[in-house]
């Protein structure tokens, strides 16, 4: 089975704060996704990653960074957490070829204060 | 205009109805269609998936598929109170890595 694990299943952080999300797949995907989803919004593409250093913006990059310096594991920065930062974030990875399925981590639900 | 469009619904139907769920999509390029579960407080889990024109089954879930009207849905039979969630159409970007989701549809059944 693929697996897909994220750090934490609940964070509290402060206005201005650095924060790490980590992502670990165990399946040797080359593709790793970082989204984010809202009431009313569905999910929103922050990055993605296709191999280990390589990035790509989303539709919504602004105030997030990411880092993917081995295979399996894909993190998402927030460089000075806002309010409007609050949410719950989704780390997903596909199987690749014709598939493509995504698989999708437990996810985080990120609160700023 | 979105890349994928999904009625939010809520949608409800009696246990043991068919459930119908529709999504529509703007790139004709499009090739790669998924439909996900979502149960409150989870993250989305793959029902099935669906490539060509046409009818999928897998258990009592069909996908359909029709790509000149760019159109995808998913059939529900013989539903079940288990089934209540949240329902997203994704559609793979056909030429990129990205994928593009729906905004969901609720569905409740009813006991």
């Amino acid at each position: 089975d693929v697996k897909v694990t994220q750090s934490s299943r609940y964070l509290v952080k402060r206005t201005g704060e650095k924060v790490f999300l980590e992502c670990v797949q165990d399946m040797d995907h080359e593709n790793m996704f970082w989204y984010r989803q809202d009431p009313g919004l569905g999910l929103r593409l922050i990055y993605f990653s296709y191999d280990v250093k390589m990035k790509e913006k989303g539709d919504i990059p602004e105030g997030y960074s990411v880092s993917r310096e081995k295979k399996e594991r894909f993190s998402l920065i927030l460089e000075s957490a806002s309010t409007n930062q609050t949410s719950m974030y989704l780390c997903a990875s596909t199987v690749g070829g014709h598939e493509e399925t995504q698989y999708f981590g437990p996810g985080t639900r990120l609160l700023v204060l | 205009q979105k890349e994928v469009e999904q009625n939010s619904g809520p949608l409800s139907v009696p246990e043991g109805a068919i459930a119908s769920l529709n999504c529509t999509y703007s790139d004709r390029g499009s090739q790669s269609f998924f439909w996900y579960r979502q149960y409150s407080g989870k993250s989305p889990e793959l029902i099935m998936f669906i490539y060509s024109n046409g009818d999928k089954e897998d258990g009592r879930f069909t996908a359909q598929l029709n790509k000149a009207s760019q159109y995808v849905s998913l059939l529900i039979r013989d539903s079940q109170p288990s089934d209540s969630a949240t329902y997203l159409c994704a559609v793979k970007h056909p030429t990129g890595n990205q994928f593009y989701f729906g905004t969901g549809t609720s569905l409740t059944v009813i006991p």
